[in-house]
Protein backbone atom coordinates (compact mmCIF):
# COMPACT_ATOMS: atom_id res chain seq x y z
CA UNK A 1 0.00 0.00 0.00
CA UNK A 2 0.79 3.12 -0.01
CA UNK A 3 3.34 5.08 2.39
CA UNK A 4 3.53 8.08 4.21
CA UNK A 5 3.45 11.23 2.14
CA UNK A 6 4.45 14.99 2.06
CA UNK A 7 3.98 17.76 0.30
CA UNK A 8 5.78 19.84 -1.02
CA UNK A 9 9.14 18.30 -1.36
CA UNK A 10 11.27 21.39 -1.28
CA UNK A 11 9.90 24.74 -0.21
CA UNK A 12 11.61 28.29 -0.37
CA UNK A 13 10.18 31.16 1.09
CA UNK A 14 11.21 34.18 2.17
CA UNK A 15 11.94 35.19 5.98
CA UNK A 16 8.43 36.54 7.46
CA UNK A 17 5.79 34.36 5.55
CA UNK A 18 3.65 32.30 6.03
CA UNK A 19 4.00 28.31 4.84
CA UNK A 20 1.80 25.53 5.43
CA UNK A 21 3.65 21.66 4.85
CA UNK A 22 1.27 18.87 4.45
CA UNK A 23 1.86 15.14 5.65
CA UNK A 24 -0.63 12.25 4.44
CA UNK A 25 -0.48 9.02 6.27
CA UNK A 26 -0.54 5.54 5.89
CA UNK A 27 -4.88 4.93 5.77
CA UNK A 28 -6.07 3.78 9.15
CA UNK A 29 -2.89 4.88 11.09
CA UNK A 30 -4.01 6.26 13.99
CA UNK A 31 -0.92 8.45 15.10
CA UNK A 32 0.85 11.05 13.61
CA UNK A 33 3.75 12.70 14.45
CA UNK A 34 5.96 15.57 13.32
CA UNK A 35 9.97 15.87 13.76
CA UNK A 36 12.10 18.50 12.49
CA UNK A 37 15.66 17.72 11.49
CA UNK A 38 18.71 20.42 11.28
CA UNK A 39 21.48 20.05 9.32
CA UNK A 40 23.68 17.11 10.72
CA UNK A 41 21.71 16.32 13.07
CA UNK A 42 18.98 13.60 14.23
CA UNK A 43 14.91 14.50 14.35
CA UNK A 44 13.31 16.38 16.96
CA UNK A 45 10.19 15.79 17.93
CA UNK A 46 7.78 18.92 17.33
CA UNK A 47 4.27 17.36 18.09
CA UNK A 48 2.19 14.16 18.12
CA UNK A 49 -1.90 13.78 16.97
CA UNK A 50 -3.91 10.35 18.32
CA UNK A 51 -6.54 10.97 15.83
CA UNK A 52 -8.33 14.53 15.36
CA UNK A 53 -6.79 15.95 19.35
CA UNK A 54 -2.61 17.12 19.41
CA UNK A 55 -1.97 14.57 22.51
CA UNK A 56 1.44 15.86 22.93
CA UNK A 57 2.68 19.43 21.45
CA UNK A 58 5.50 19.74 24.08
CA UNK A 59 7.86 19.90 20.87
CA UNK A 60 6.63 22.69 19.04
CA UNK A 61 9.73 25.61 19.32
CA UNK A 62 7.19 29.07 19.93
CA UNK A 63 3.74 29.92 19.49
CA UNK A 64 4.56 30.65 15.49
CA UNK A 65 4.46 27.15 14.84
CA UNK A 66 0.83 25.21 14.75
CA UNK A 67 -0.87 21.85 13.49
CA UNK A 68 -3.99 20.69 12.93
CA UNK A 69 -5.27 17.39 11.68
CA UNK A 70 -9.07 18.06 11.46
CA UNK A 71 -10.32 14.69 10.12
CA UNK A 72 -7.62 12.46 11.66
CA UNK A 73 -6.12 11.67 8.58
CA UNK A 74 -4.26 14.45 6.48
CA UNK A 75 -1.88 17.41 8.68
CA UNK A 76 -0.57 20.43 7.93
CA UNK A 77 2.13 21.88 9.71
CA UNK A 78 1.53 25.42 9.87
CA UNK A 79 4.54 28.31 10.19
CA UNK A 80 4.02 31.91 10.62
CA UNK A 81 6.66 34.90 10.01
CA UNK A 82 9.02 32.07 9.15
CA UNK A 83 12.46 32.70 10.22
CA UNK A 84 15.89 31.60 8.81
CA UNK A 85 16.61 28.95 11.99
CA UNK A 86 13.27 27.79 10.91
CA UNK A 87 14.98 26.16 7.64
CA UNK A 88 15.44 22.20 8.07
CA UNK A 89 14.35 19.26 6.72
CA UNK A 90 10.52 18.52 8.58
CA UNK A 91 9.51 15.08 8.45
CA UNK A 92 6.17 13.23 9.55
CA UNK A 93 5.81 9.48 10.64
CA UNK A 94 2.57 7.94 10.89
CA UNK A 95 1.55 4.40 13.11
CA UNK A 96 -1.25 1.98 14.15
CA UNK A 97 -0.86 2.39 18.56
CA UNK A 98 1.94 1.08 19.43
CA UNK A 99 3.60 0.11 16.66
CA UNK A 100 6.72 1.14 15.04
CA UNK A 101 6.34 4.46 13.17
CA UNK A 102 6.78 4.82 9.42
CA UNK A 103 8.34 8.29 8.13
CA UNK A 104 7.37 10.22 4.81
CA UNK A 105 10.04 11.36 2.49
CA UNK A 106 10.03 14.91 4.39
CA UNK A 107 10.00 18.37 3.05
CA UNK A 108 13.12 20.68 2.80
CA UNK A 109 11.83 24.10 3.67
CA UNK A 110 14.42 26.67 3.41
CA UNK A 111 13.44 30.51 4.14
CA UNK A 112 15.94 33.21 2.52
CA UNK B 1 14.19 13.72 29.70
CA UNK B 2 15.52 11.08 28.03
CA UNK B 3 18.63 11.69 25.84
CA UNK B 4 20.53 9.33 23.22
CA UNK B 5 24.44 10.05 22.02
CA UNK B 6 26.12 8.41 19.50
CA UNK B 7 29.66 9.32 19.61
CA UNK B 8 31.10 8.42 16.46
CA UNK B 9 30.43 11.18 14.21
CA UNK B 10 31.52 8.71 10.80
CA UNK B 11 32.63 5.21 9.86
CA UNK B 12 33.82 3.70 7.36
CA UNK B 13 34.12 0.06 6.17
CA UNK B 14 35.08 -2.35 3.32
CA UNK B 15 32.37 -3.63 1.71
CA UNK B 16 31.98 -7.70 2.71
CA UNK B 17 33.21 -6.52 6.65
CA UNK B 18 32.29 -6.39 9.24
CA UNK B 19 30.93 -2.57 11.32
CA UNK B 20 29.64 -1.96 14.64
CA UNK B 21 27.78 1.72 15.45
CA UNK B 22 28.11 2.60 18.82
CA UNK B 23 24.93 4.32 20.75
CA UNK B 24 24.20 4.83 24.62
CA UNK B 25 21.21 6.39 26.02
CA UNK B 26 20.23 7.78 29.77
CA UNK B 27 16.78 7.12 31.11
CA UNK B 28 15.01 6.16 34.27
CA UNK B 29 12.60 4.04 32.28
CA UNK B 30 12.82 0.41 32.70
CA UNK B 31 9.83 -0.25 29.51
CA UNK B 32 10.69 1.46 26.53
CA UNK B 33 11.79 0.48 22.86
CA UNK B 34 15.03 0.94 20.95
CA UNK B 35 15.63 1.27 17.39
CA UNK B 36 17.91 2.03 15.09
CA UNK B 37 17.18 3.88 11.60
CA UNK B 38 19.03 4.13 8.57
CA UNK B 39 18.39 7.34 6.16
CA UNK B 40 19.87 7.54 2.94
CA UNK B 41 20.39 10.89 0.87
CA UNK B 42 16.63 10.43 -0.30
CA UNK B 43 15.68 11.93 3.30
CA UNK B 44 13.38 8.39 3.56
CA UNK B 45 13.80 7.09 7.20
CA UNK B 46 14.17 3.22 6.82
CA UNK B 47 13.47 1.25 10.08
CA UNK B 48 16.57 -1.02 10.54
CA UNK B 49 15.62 -3.10 13.48
CA UNK B 50 14.16 -2.80 17.34
CA UNK B 51 14.46 -3.72 20.47
CA UNK B 52 12.43 -4.38 23.52
CA UNK B 53 14.10 -3.35 27.13
CA UNK B 54 11.98 -6.46 28.19
CA UNK B 55 13.58 -8.94 26.17
CA UNK B 56 17.35 -10.23 27.17
CA UNK B 57 17.84 -11.48 23.71
CA UNK B 58 19.72 -9.36 21.30
CA UNK B 59 17.36 -8.47 18.19
CA UNK B 60 18.34 -9.90 14.63
CA UNK B 61 17.66 -8.83 11.20
CA UNK B 62 19.42 -10.63 8.50
CA UNK B 63 23.07 -9.14 8.29
CA UNK B 64 21.93 -6.77 11.04
CA UNK B 65 22.07 -7.49 14.96
CA UNK B 66 22.17 -5.69 18.22
CA UNK B 67 24.17 -5.52 21.56
CA UNK B 68 21.71 -4.38 23.86
CA UNK B 69 23.41 -3.99 27.27
CA UNK B 70 20.38 -2.77 29.79
CA UNK B 71 22.40 -2.13 32.81
CA UNK B 72 25.07 -0.50 31.00
CA UNK B 73 22.79 1.45 28.55
CA UNK B 74 24.39 0.67 25.79
CA UNK B 75 22.61 -0.29 22.36
CA UNK B 76 25.32 -0.69 19.47
CA UNK B 77 24.56 -1.92 15.91
CA UNK B 78 26.31 -4.40 14.52
CA UNK B 79 26.04 -4.43 10.25
CA UNK B 80 27.71 -7.79 8.75
CA UNK B 81 28.73 -8.23 5.15
CA UNK B 82 28.58 -4.53 4.47
CA UNK B 83 27.13 -3.68 1.46
CA UNK B 84 27.16 -0.38 -0.65
CA UNK B 85 23.75 0.14 -0.32
CA UNK B 86 24.55 0.02 3.67
CA UNK B 87 25.93 3.71 3.11
CA UNK B 88 23.58 6.38 4.81
CA UNK B 89 23.55 8.05 7.91
CA UNK B 90 22.18 5.91 11.01
CA UNK B 91 20.16 7.14 13.68
CA UNK B 92 20.08 5.45 17.13
CA UNK B 93 16.09 6.28 18.96
CA UNK B 94 14.55 5.38 21.98
CA UNK B 95 10.77 5.49 22.79
CA UNK B 96 9.14 6.03 25.97
CA UNK B 97 6.55 4.06 26.49
CA UNK B 98 3.96 6.02 28.41
CA UNK B 99 4.59 9.42 26.41
CA UNK B 100 3.00 8.61 23.19
CA UNK B 101 5.24 7.04 21.42
CA UNK B 102 7.43 9.89 20.28
CA UNK B 103 10.56 8.86 19.45
CA UNK B 104 14.09 10.58 20.80
CA UNK B 105 16.86 10.22 18.45
CA UNK B 106 20.58 10.98 18.43
CA UNK B 107 23.21 13.46 16.67
CA UNK B 108 23.69 10.09 14.02
CA UNK B 109 26.59 8.28 12.48
CA UNK B 110 27.86 8.72 8.89
CA UNK B 111 28.53 5.51 7.74
CA UNK B 112 30.42 4.80 4.32
CA UNK B 113 30.73 1.42 2.63
CA UNK B 114 33.84 1.34 0.32
CA UNK B 115 34.82 -0.89 -2.82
Amino acid sequence: GAGVSQTPSNKVTEKGKYVELRCDPISGHTALYWYRQSLGQGPEFLIYFQGTGAADDSGLPNDRFFAVRPEGSVSTLKIQRTERGDSAVYLCASSSQGSEQYFGPGTRLTVT
Amino acid sequence: AQTVTQSQPEMSVQEAETVTLSCTYDTSENNYYLFWYKQPPSRQMILVIRQEAYKQQNATENRFSVNFQKAAKSFSLKISDSQLGDTAMYFCAFMKLKEGNKLVFGAGTILRVKS
